[in-house]
């Protein structure tokens, strides 16, 4: 089936840095965008970065542009998010979906389970 | 700040109808999809585009949009659709994306 799995996620210590990544499978990965979306404890969800297809585009949240770059590997169908210099307010569940858009008609599908990223001294 | 609002929470009775709005400036141009998620779930599009439903999500769920309000529609409201629910949907710039802040159903 069509799946998207996380991985990556742990504690980290403020200022430091971790890596993400998300393998997909059951679809032909390198002809979707990928996104990242991460919901803080309790709060809601927030777009991070997305990708393109064949990965000569990428765009950022405010909030990471600068410090988190998205990349992709479709021999291993998998996306990465590099996040660097990391604050206590990165910490969440950190989600990858893959976009399907026909137009002006867009959708997350599927969603992986995530995984959690705790910065924390 | 989200450039997609939500009202926080909404509560419906049970088997009647109920709707829930998201507004923002680039759902002049895009449309919005929807997300269902469940304590300890991951999310799930529950409608997509002008009233799309991914197979899976019961014919109760539908969408509608005019101008900038974009807004999901659960007739016949079931206890089982009790969630946090959260639009999407390109910003303005059309490069980035945003959510809503969510809107909690309560099915009383």
């Amino acid at each position: 089936q069509v799946q998207l799995v996380e991985s990556g996620g742990g504690v980290v210590q403020p200022g430091r840095s971790l890596g993400l990544s998300c393998v997909g499978s059951g679809f032909t990965f390198s002809a979707y965008p990928i996104h990242w979306v991460r919901q803080a404890p309790g709060k809601g969800l927030e777009w991070v970065a997305v990708i393109s297809y064949d990965g000569s585009s990428q765009d950022y949240a405010h909030s990471a542009k600068g410090r988190f770059t998205i990349s992709r590997d479709d021999s291993k169908n998998t996306v990465f998010l590099q996040m660097n210099s990391l604050a206590a307010e990165d910490t969440a569940v950190y989600y990858c979906v893959r976009e399907i858009t026909v137009t002006v008609t867009s959708r997350f599908d599927p969603w992986g389970q995530g995984t959690l990223v705790s910065v924390s001294s | 700040s989200s450039e997609l609002t939500q009202d926080p929470t909404v509560s419906v009775a049970l088997g009647q109808t109920v709707s829930i709005t998201c507004q923002g400036d680039s759902l002049r141009k895009y449309y919005a999809s929807w997300y269902q998620q469940k304590p300890g779930q991951a999310p799930v599009v529950v409608v997509y585009g002008k009233n799309n439903r991914p197979s899976g999500t019961p014919d109760r769920f539908s969408g509608s949009s005019s101008g900038n309000t974009a807004s999901l529609i659960i007739t016949g409201a079931q206890a089982e659709d009790e969630a946090d629910y959260y639009c999407n949907s390109r910003d303005s710039s059309g490069h980035h994306w945003a959510f809503g802040g969510g809107t909690k159903l309560t099915v009383l």
